[in-house]
This record gives C-alpha cells, sequence and structure tokens, in this order.
C-alpha cells in the first residue's frame, strides 16, 4: 500500500526561528493535506492542497504540492509557543465535490519550542 | 466545516469486554471514517462508514472486532469487541468534507486503556 515518509520525526527549536517538514510518497496523490494535533485532540486542518505546484500560506504557514504529486512540505515562520505539537501530512487520491479518497497519514512531525 | 461530538473521551476497560464509541456530527455527512491512532504513532484507517449499507474495512480490520453501525447521516458508532491491552490506543472519528476546499474534520477522540 502507499506509505507516506514524513521528516524529521521530531524538532526541538527556539521562539522565533522558523520551522521546516516534508512529506514524501511511492505514488501520487491528488490532494495534500497538513493536520496538527494537540495532546487529548484530534488533528485540525491546517491547510489544503489540490494542484501540483500549488504554494498556499496560511497566516505563518505556508505549505507547497510537489510537481511530480509525491511530496510536500510545510513551513511554519516565526514560530511561538502555541506551535508546539504534532503535524502530519496526509495524501488523499481524490480531491474536491462530494468525491472522496481515503487519506494516508505520514508518522508526523512532533515539534518543541523553546520559549 | 462539521463540528463532531465524540463520546466517550476516555475509558479504562477490562480485557475481554467490549467499549462502543459514539461519534455524532452536527449535520448530514455521507462518509464517516474510523481511524485509530496507538501510542506515539500515526492515524490508521480502519473503515468507512456508509449510510444504509456496511461498513468497508481496511486490511487487518475485521468486522467481528470493530462491529460498525451508522443509523443515519449523523451518527455512528464503533464497538471494539473482545478486548486485549493491544487494543489501547485513540479512536477517532472524522467525516469527509461536503464541499469543495475543505479537508476531513476529526473528533477529538476516544482514548481507550485496556487492563
Amino acid at each position: 500500500g502507499q506509505q507516506l515518509n514524513q521528516s524529521p520525526q521530531s524538532m526541538f527549536i527556539q521562539e522565533g526561528e522558523d520551522v521546516s517538514m516534508n512529506c514524501t510518497s511511492s505514488s501520487i496523490f491528488n490532494t495534500w493535506l497538513w493536520y496538527k494535533q494537540d495532546p487529548g485532540e484530534g488533528p485540525v486542518l491546517l491547510i489544503a492542497l489540490y494542484k501540483a505546484g500549488e504554494l498556499t500560506s496560511n497566516g505563518r504557514l505556508t505549505a507547497q504540492f510537489g510537481i511530480t504529486r509525491k511530496d510536500s512540505f510545510l513551513n511554519i515562520s516565526a514560530s511561538i509557543p502555541s506551535d508546539v505539537g504534532i503535524y502530519f501530512c496526509a495524501g488523499q487520491l481524490y480531491a474536491g465535490g462530494t468525491s472522496y479518497g481515503k487519506l494516508t497519514f505520514g508518522q508526523g512531525t512532533i515539534l518543541t519550542v523553546h520559549p | 466545516s462539521a463540528v463532531i461530538s465524540q463520546k466517550p473521551s476516555r475509558d479504562i476497560c477490562q480485557r475481554g469486554t467490549s467499549l462502543t464509541i459514539q461519534c455524532q456530527v452536527d449535520s448530514q455527512v455521507t462518509m464517516m471514517f474510523w481511524y485509530r491512532q496507538q501510542p506515539g504513532q500515526s492515524l490508521t484507517l480502519i473503515a468507512t462508514a456508509n449510510q444504509g449499507s456496511e461498513a468497508t474495512y481496511e486490511s487487518g480490520f475485521v468486522i467481528d472486532k470493530f462491529p460498525i453501525s451508522r443509523p443515519n447521516l449523523t451518527f455512528s458508532t464503533l464497538t471494539v469487541s473482545n478486548m486485549s491491552p493491544e487494543d489501547s490506543s485513540i479512536y477517532l472519528c472524522s467525516v469527509a468534507p461536503g464541499q469543495l476546499d475543505y479537508g476531513y474534520t476529526f473528533g477529538s477522540g476516544t482514548r481507550l486503556t485496556v487492563v
């Protein structure tokens, strides 16, 4: 089956630093999603990407859908303590409308931000 | 996006018993999904729950162990049957996007500990 390789597994950074994480796949996806999970909570959607090459921002977050459709990255600029959590990428084979595809998740990146 | 209420939020259960987890959505949705997140791990899809038909299970998950009900378009249950300590995980329900450009929404999860 499809597998997503997400890296790094964990990051320890100082407040104010920029962060970058990425996901690569052995097969293509139509959609890439980035989620954040706080302790005791379910994942919350940060950014959704629907087109190869697409670059999308959400505040201090920027994500890109790779041209090959097999990879995506997420950048967080000027990190703050509340950025702490686990970040997951997820790939989906179908995009848009009422059609759907199963989500395949990466292993997650644990982010720790030191004040 | 949809708001999901999941119950219970956590439980400690004896091995050999069963637990039913409920997922209530504030709007009608076509597709509902159940995921398992083992300690320190990523999310793995258990099954897709369709209203009015049998759930579709992923490889490694069977109906006898994880029976699912989907009586209407806003509600689903997942039962973890004949539990063992290996079933200790977070169980999450999710709904598919009903409109373009919305990712899947997750409930806050049920943290299950089997002793």
